[in-house]
């Protein structure tokens, strides 16, 4: 059965440091991988997907991240944050049928000045 | 395109009362589905409607009825609230492919008390 655990319920930067949010699956296929964006009293907003086209995935607001199948992981990465990335942020995994996405538990995002 | 709407923004029941949940897209999506939101637990799915004219529970949908009342539309019953369905609840739809993404709700804030 498909499942995704994120590592760290919150975490806390600097503006301009490193983001970095981790995300690990088990998936009996070949998994689809999301990450989403909450911000507050709003709905998901889709950051990225992999599909498996590329192993480094581009998404919006200079997010990236990497799908690693040997460690199960899909990290979501930001070279430099910035005070509007403060938000939760889930990652997600079609499940075996097809049918929805199985998602994490989230991780809130502090970023401070 | 307003994407995917819900009504009410919020509600506040009493314990017993009864409630549906409206939600609709005009993304011509097959694929529509209730989560509710609930701190440190993720986004977990209630029910779900591949296409028009089929519903399947989701993991959490004791207490709750769906209709997909047409391509657009997919409405969620509470019969008789309860204070543990307490919570946000948001509804998505996707075009139905396997690595599709979901286009999700601003959500419904609901109280039981």
């Amino acid at each position: 059965a498909q499942s995704v655990t994120q590592l760290g319920s919150h975490v806390s930067v600097s503006e301009g440091a490193l983001v970095l949010l981790r995300c690990n699956y088990s998936s009996s296929v070949p998994p689809y991988l999301f990450w989403y964006v909450q911000y507050p009293n709003q709905g998901l907003q889709l950051l990225l997907k992999y599909t498996s086209a590329a192993t480094l995935v581009k998404g919006i607001n200079g997010f990236e991240a990497e799908f690693k199948k040997s460690e199960t992981s899909f990290h979501l990465t930001k070279p430099s944050a910035h005070m509007s990335d403060a938000a939760e942020y889930f990652c997600a995994v079609r499940n075996q049928a097809g049918t929805a996405l199985i998602f994490g538990k989230g991780t809130t995002l502090s970023v401070s000045s | 395109n307003a994407g995917v709407t819900q009504t009410p923004k919020f509600q506040v029941l009493k314990t017993g009362q009864s409630m549906t949940l409206q939600c609709a897209q005009d993304m011509n999506h097959n694929s529509m589905y209730w989560y509710r939101q609930d701190p440190g637990m993720g986004l977990r799915l209630i029910y779900y409607s591949a296409s028009e004219g089929t519903t399947d529970k989701g993991e959490v949908p004791n207490g709750y009825n769906v209709s997909r009342l047409n391509k657009r539309e997919f409405s969620l019953r509470l019969e008789s609230a309860a204070p543990s369905q307490t919570s946000v609840y948001f509804c998505a739809s996707s075009d139905g492919t396997s690595h599709s993404e979901q286009f999700f709700g601003p959500g419904t804030r609901l109280t039981v008390l």
